[in-house]
């Protein structure tokens, strides 16, 4: 058990509709990354936050937003879903803003029909 | 760019032998870090091994260690007496800068290990 938490593990909706991934990191972790992997993509950097603001962003969609709130904890939010954003979402988080290793939760498998 | 190559999308190794997934990646930093990570069938990726840049020495954790070529950028990870539970995806990863001041992984596409008993 990493102590990264995502919820929900399983997500089936249909295109056009929004979803929101939660994540809450480990004890004391400042930093939360999102990937996204996919099967012909891999593992695909999405965004990170460190301690409540946005510090990188990688390869995400327009129709993506994500926040950390004070708490830490953080959500991703994925709006006029496509066929093609089916893919597993991770969390992940680090202590600080600088990564020696990524702390992964177990993923949200997301399935847009 | 700044990528992760693992050449070979699958492997299989007999229980009890050794096995070794290659990687190699391309950078321009000098000072970074290295991991192979494990994605068994639940998902989760854990983190099997980790190598920094400016130690020579090469990392080992228990029946994973690594070979750390750096001028060749190579960074092969060996499994020794291979046990059924190894049997997952491994995902070699590079820590890459970013803008800002900021960091994240970069993973490679992975390599499916199979354990025959």
């Amino acid at each position: 058990d990493s102590g990264v938490t995502q919820t929900p593990k399983h997500l089936i909706t249909a295109t056009g509709q929004r979803v929101t991934l939660r994540c809450s990191p480990r004890s004391g972790d400042l930093s939360v990354y999102w990937y996204q992997q996919s099967l012909d993509q891999g593992l695909q950097f999405l965004i990170q936050y460190y301690n409540g603001e946005e510090r990188a962003k990688g390869n995400i969609l327009e129709r993506f937003s994500a926040q950390q709130f004070p708490d830490l904890h953080s959500e991703l939010n994925l709006s006029s879903l496509e066929l093609g954003d089916s893919a597993l979402y991770f969390c992940a988080s680090s202590p600080r803003q600088y990564v020696g290793e990524l702390f992964f939760g177990e993923g949200s498998r997301l399935t847009v029909l | 760019a700044q990528t992760v190559t693992q050449s070979q999308p699958e492997m299989s190794v007999q229980e009890a032998e050794t096995v070794t997934l290659s990687c190699t990646y391309d950078t321009s930093e000098s000072d970074y870090y290295l991991f192979w990570y494990k994605q068994p069938p639940s998902r989760q990726m854990i983190l099997v091994i980790r190598q920094e840049a400016y130690k020579q020495q090469n990392a080992t954790e228990n029946r994973f260690s690594v070979n750390f070529q750096k001028a060749a950028k190579s960074f092969s990870l060996k499994i020794s007496d291979s046990q059924l539970g190894d049997a997952a995806m491994y995902f070699c990863a590079y820590r890459r800068h970013m803008q800002g001041g900021s960091e994240k992984l970069v993973f490679g596409k992975g390599t499916k290990l199979t354990v025959n008993p």
